[in-house]
């Protein structure tokens, strides 16, 4: 069973703060890292993805991969009430994806 | 461009009617396809996936019921909904680990 965890939350930020999201993941075989945005009563949406260790930067976000420790993090800049969600991440590992629980955010104005 | 169209968008059901959701993807040949349920404040809940025409997996015992009678189309179904299989329904494709993409989900509340 490929285990896929994440804090459920809620995490509370102030406007304008970074939030910082985490996820660890059990396979060290997993090859590829996403984090999707899901907000109320609508599907999941892609937003990062990142196949190797280091930072990848998109705007306000910035993905972290530590693959020898088995962790994929999320970090939102200058963080906006519209940035309130759940975040999911998810790992693949032979071409299946595996999705945590997700972690509820909500910036406060 | 790859896009992937799911509905209808809400449905009320009597318990015990018959359930028929239904999922196609456009742009791509042989895709993964996906059917997740996930309730009201929780994480997503695999229920079927596929790798082809024909080759369904279920990953929980359920009432439901999947089937994948072309290749871009993924067929949700129920002889009789209970009342435990409200929920938020999403279908989703995936081009082995490149990409995964959900469709726009189905509320679906059995009364």
């Amino acid at each position: 069973q490929k285990e896929v965890e994440q804090n459920s939350g809620p995490l509370s930020v102030p406007e304008g703060a970074i939030a910082s999201l985490n996820c660890t993941y059990s396979d060290r075989g997993s090859q590829s890292f996403f984090w999707y945005r899901q907000y109320s009563g609508k599907s999941p949406e892609l937003i990062m993805s990142i196949y190797s260790n280091g930072d990848k930067e998109d705007g306000r976000f910035t993905a972290q991969l530590n693959k020898a420790s088995q962790y994929v993090s999320l970090l939102i800049r200058d963080s906006q009430p519209s940035d309130s969600a759940t975040y999911l991440c998810a790992v693949t590992y032979s071409n299946q994806f595996y999705f945590g629980t997700g972690t509820s955010l909500t910036v406060i104005p | 461009s790859q896009t992937i169209h799911q509905w209808p968008a809400t449905l009320v059901q009597p318990v015990g009617s018959p359930l028929s959701l239904e999922c196609t993807v456009e742009g791509t040949s042989n895709p993964n396809l996906y059917w997740y349920r996930q309730a009201a404040g929780r994480g997503l809940q695999l229920l079927f996936y596929s790798i082809g025409i024909d080759q369904i997996s279920s990953e929980v015992p359920q009432n439901l019921s999947a089937s994948r009678p072309q290749d871009r189309q993924f067929i949700l179904s129920s002889k009789k909904l209970l009342l435990s299989d409200s929920g938020f329904y999403l279908c989703a494709w995936s081009a082995g680990s490149i990409s995964y993409t959900f469709g726009s989900g189905t509320r679906l509340t059995v009364v």
